[in-house]
């Protein structure tokens, strides 16, 4: 069985600051791993997923995040955030065993403030 | 290319009655997952369609079943409704072709709530 942990359930931060979203996973077998970012009434969009290959993924709107597999952990970062980087984002796994399943953990809901 | 979409965007019903969701999966993908989000939580997956067959299934009780048709729309049918069920459900298509880890693409979703 997989999890995923979003350790902040919130993380305000200041237009313009650096901002690390922290996700922690677990799984027995091998993982794809995915952030989501979710505006207000709307569905999810991807904003990046690490399959295979380099443990740096960069994304759309700035984003990269580092897998680290010793740590089980797949964080998001942004060098400067902007007003419109304020949504839910959600970090997600799935396995080779699971198909296209997706476990999403709680969410972070990212607050920038002017 | 159309997006997924989904009707409708908001419903209300009462304890006991049964619901129909419905999604229209992205042009040229053949799987279809349902997603309940309860508000404050993250997507809990329901199941997941391929080619008109269920493909996996989360932990929910069979009065959660689906169908999927040949023109690989889709639908979530509810029975029985309970207050818990007032959530938002997601649906999301993918080309399994592309492997697995492909992109799913998201709907906006249904707001159900139940009074």
């Amino acid at each position: 069985a997989q999890s995923v942990t979003q350790l902040d359930s919130q993380v305000p931060v200041f237009e313009e600051a650096p901002v690390e979203l922290r996700c922690n996973y677990s799984s027995s077998v091998s993982v794809y791993l995915f952030w989501y970012v979710q505006y207000p009434n709307q569905g999810l969009q991807l904003l990046l997923k690490y399959l295979s290959g380099s443990t740096l993924v960069k994304g759309i709107n700035g984003f990269e995040a580092e897998f680290n597999k010793s740590q089980t952990s797949f964080h998001l970062r942004k060098p400067s955030v902007h007003i419109s980087d304020t949504a839910e984002y959600f970090c997600a796994v799935g396995d080779n065993n699971a198909g296209n399943m997706l476990t999403f953990g709680g969410g972070t809901r990212l607050m920038v403030k002017p | 290319e159309t997006g997924v979409t989904q009707s409708p965007t908001h419903l209300i019903k009462t304890r006991g009655q049964q619901v129909t969701l419905r999604c229209s999966s992205q042009s040229g993908h053949n799987t279809v997952s349902w997603y309940q989000q309860a508000l404050g939580q993250g997507p809990q997956f329901i199941f997941q369609y391929y080619r008109e067959e269920e493909n996996g299934r989360g932990n929910f009780p069979p009065r959660f079943s689906g169908l999927q048709f040949p023109n690989y729309s889709s639908e979530l049918n509810v029975n029985a409704l309970e207050l818990d069920d007032s959530a938002l459900y997601l649906c999301a298509s993918t080309d399994v072709r592309g492997g697995r880890g492909n992109e799913q693409f998201f709907g906006p979703g249904t707001r159900l709530t139940v009074l």
